[in-house]
């Protein structure tokens, strides 16, 4: 069945370190890829999102590329704040309505 | 104010008495869909709705049921919950399907003793 892997963590940077958290997939079809990100105490917000291979999604500095040749979607951001401190979720859609996350990666951004 | 509102946000329960979670959204989505956040589970679907009496089953649906009786609201029923049902619960809706962007609701943190 259709599923995501994302990297273990918990993860901890300095500020202004380069980030990078694996995800890849397995999916019937051509899934669309997405980064949701839950803030302490908050409900999950969506981050980015690729529907189609070599799409590139991006926003407030984070980006990953839909990787078919690897089934990866790499999520990246070339300088981390404090304020990036959450969890970060890897997601898939294909075939049908269904949605599946990946088990999240906890990110820790310290001064 | 556009949002996915949940209730209650927290609920300590005890085995087999049966519970509703309500959740309503005003943006007029179609899409309608619950998870439960379990640790190194990340989030799983448990039901979702395409639309208005149109309801399918996600990846851990046993235990639960919905209903989608107005396209607003995408009630949770647990009619026997047990302790393997405590969770945190999100309600999550999109626009016209999961391709979409899915607004989540706050989260209903239940406890099944």
């Amino acid at each position: 069945g259709d599923s995501v892997t994302q990297m273990e963590g918990p993860v901890t940077l300095s500020e202004e370190a380069f980030l990078t958290i694996n995800c890849t997939y397995t999916a019937t079809g051509y899934p669309s890829l997405f980064w949701y990100v839950q803030y302490p105490g908050e409900g999950l917000q969506l981050l980015l999102k690729a529907t189609k291979a070599d799409d590139k999604g991006s926003n407030k500095g984070f980006e990953a590329t839909y990787r078919k040749e690897t089934t990866s979607f790499h999520l990246e951001k070339g300088s981390v704040q404090v304020s990036d401190s959450a969890v970060y979720f890897c997601a898939l859609s294909a075939t049908g309505n269904q949605f599946y996350f990946g088990t999240g990666t906890s990110l820790t951004v310290i001064p | 104010e556009a949002q996915v509102t949940q209730n209650p946000r927290y609920l300590i329960t005890v085995t087999g008495k049966k519970l509703t979670v309500t959740c309503s959204q005003n943006m007029n989505h179609e899409y309608m869909s619950w998870y439960r956040q379990d640790p190194g589970l990340g989030l799983r679907q448990i039901y979702y709705s395409m639309n208005v009496e149109v309801t399918d089953k996600g990846d851990v649906p046993e235990g639960y049921k919905v209903s989608r009786k107005e396209k607003r609201n995408f009630p949770l029923i647990l009619e026997s919950p047990s302790p393997n049902q405590t969770s945190l619960y999100f309600c999550a809706s999109s626009l016209g399907g999961p391709l979409d962007t899915q607004y989540f609701g706050p989260g209903t943190r239940l406890t099944v003793l």
